[in-house]
């Protein structure tokens, strides 16, 4: 069966610069959920999408920024990258059917080294 | 808000051993919990998941949690650990329906001893 594809799956940056990582959800798939997990901890929620638009917004900086596109793969946009950026990044996806059970399947993450 | 407690950082069993997981949360309606387990370096696989009927319920690779909504908890057995459980298991806590968030426990890092 079909995953969620994250690409790339690593990436190294210098501070300042920009990165734009990509997320494909499962096919079908309407909702897009963005996690960072930085090293040691636990992943933390930063913002999610569903049929294109923002549903949910949580501890993302605002140097971030994401969207859904028609195809409904999404692309989380990272500017001006600090060291504390250096994380693993993940994406999951689920599908918005009744009765709603929030089950999300994750991405293997991109995993960002911010040097 | 919803909030994850899992209690034990570490735990390390004996291969063969029984273990249990234990996992806390706090959500002001029915929650939907979810056990995920994580390979260094990996993804995260979810093992098993509680939304209503049967408050025992089985996931992959032989583990079971039971969900107990009069303590709020939500913990995770196995009766035989293997080598290959060794990993970080996480307990997440949903509200339900689209667009919302999964909050994590921070883990427990499971080692087996041989």
């Amino acid at each position: 069966a079909a995953g969620v594809i994250q690409s790339p799956r690593h990436l190294i940056k210098e501070k300042r610069e920009t990165a734009t990582l990509k997320c494909y959800p499962i096919p079908r798939h309407d909702t897009v959920y963005w996690y960072q997990q930085g090293p040691g901890q636990d992943p933390q929620f930063l913002i999610s999408f569903y049929e294109k638009m923002q549903s949910d917004k949580g501890s993302i900086p605002d140097r971030f920024s994401a969207q859904q596109f028609s195809d409904y793969h999404s692309e989380l946009n990272m500017s001006s990258l600090e060291l504390g950026d250096s994380a693993l990044y993940f994406c999951a996806s689920s599908l918005e059917v009744l009765p709603r059970t929030n089950e999300q399947f994750f991405g293997p993450g991109t995993r960002l080294t911010v040097l | 808000a919803q909030s994850v407690t899992q209690p034990d950082i570490h735990i390390t069993v004996s291969e063969g051993a029984s273990l249990e997981l234990r996992c806390n949360y706090s959500y002001g309606a029915t929650p939907y919990l979810f056990w995920y387990v994580q390979s260094p370096g990996q993804g995260l696989q979810l093992l098993l998941k509680y939304f209503s009927g049967d408050t025992l319920v089985q996931g992959i690779k032989g583990f079971e949690a039971e969900f107990k909504r009069s303590q709020s908890s939500f913990n995770l057995r196995k009766p035989s650990v293997h080598w290959s459980d060794a990993a970080e298991y996480f307990c997440a806590v949903g509200a339900g329906g689209g667009g919302n968030k999964l909050t994590f426990g921070t883990g427990t890092q499971l080692k087996v001893e041989l």
